[in-house]
């Protein structure tokens, strides 16, 4: 078991740009989610899958965000044309089915846009 | 719908004194409930969880809370502070059943005082 990893880190970006962060959770989970942490603020709901499937998102993701899943494994998310209000802390975490065991976090991907 | 509400932002004690950070929740289903504790610049650690049964449960670090129906509350103590202990302290619920996404509460942030 070696976690959730996200990747990039940090990533800073010029406003109108477009960029893409990773997410490997851990091999034997399900389920795949994606918050959103602005400073001060607990961690929002923004799309979640189950295997490769996405089955729900957030009225928080406009149109310029796309998360994808491809084969039931790692997960990108997609902001394309980025706004200042879009930096914050983007969180991915792992479940396993029905996530009674609770989630496991990544230490998340911190985006600033200037 | 499920919410959260952390009161007050921010909470100090001394070392070895009492921790109480209070969580309340509202849900329109019996609820799955958890607390996570947040290092700066690092990601979500869960510190325990209440599914079913046993209304008490104990967390790593020392850390318990008590699932209280009647009150709709989910409180976090710990009986002596560590200064360990200071981060960001955050409530979290989330529906039994097949769609299990997290809501947050805004969080707690915990200063311990030598």
């Amino acid at each position: 078991d070696t976690g959730v990893s996200q990747d990039p880190r940090h990533k800073i970006t010029k406003r109108g740009q477009n960029v893409t962060f990773r997410c490997d959770p851990i091999s034997e989970h399900n389920r795949l989610y994606w918050y959103r942490q602005t400073l001060g603020q607990g961690p929002e709901f923004l799309t979640y899958f189950q295997n490769e499937a996405q089955l729900e998102k957030s009225r928080l993701l406009s149109d310029r965000f796309s998360a994808e899943r491809p084969k039931g494994s790692f997960s990108t998310l997609e902001i394309q044309r980025t706004e200042q209000g879009d930096s914050a802390m983007y969180l991915c975490a792992s479940s396993r089915l029905a996530g009674e065991d609770g989630y496991t976090f990544g230490s998340g991907t911190r985006l600033t846009v200037v | 719908a499920q919410s959260v509400t952390q009161l007050g932002s921010h909470v100090s004690v001394s070392e070895g004194a009492l921790v109480l950070l209070r969580c309340n929740y509202s849900s329109s289903v019996p609820p799955y409930l958890f607390w996570y504790v947040q290092y700066p610049n690092q990601g979500l650690q869960l510190l325990l969880k209440y599914t079913t049964g046993a209304t008490l449960v104990k967390g790593i670090n020392g850390f318990e809370a008590e699932f209280k129906k009647s009150e709709t509350s989910f409180h976090l103590t710990k009986p002596s502070a560590h200064m360990s202990d200071a981060a960001e302290y955050f409530c979290a619920v989330s529906p039994t059943g097949a769609n299990s996404k997290l809501t947050f509460g805004k969080g707690i942030t915990l200063s311990v005082r030598p």
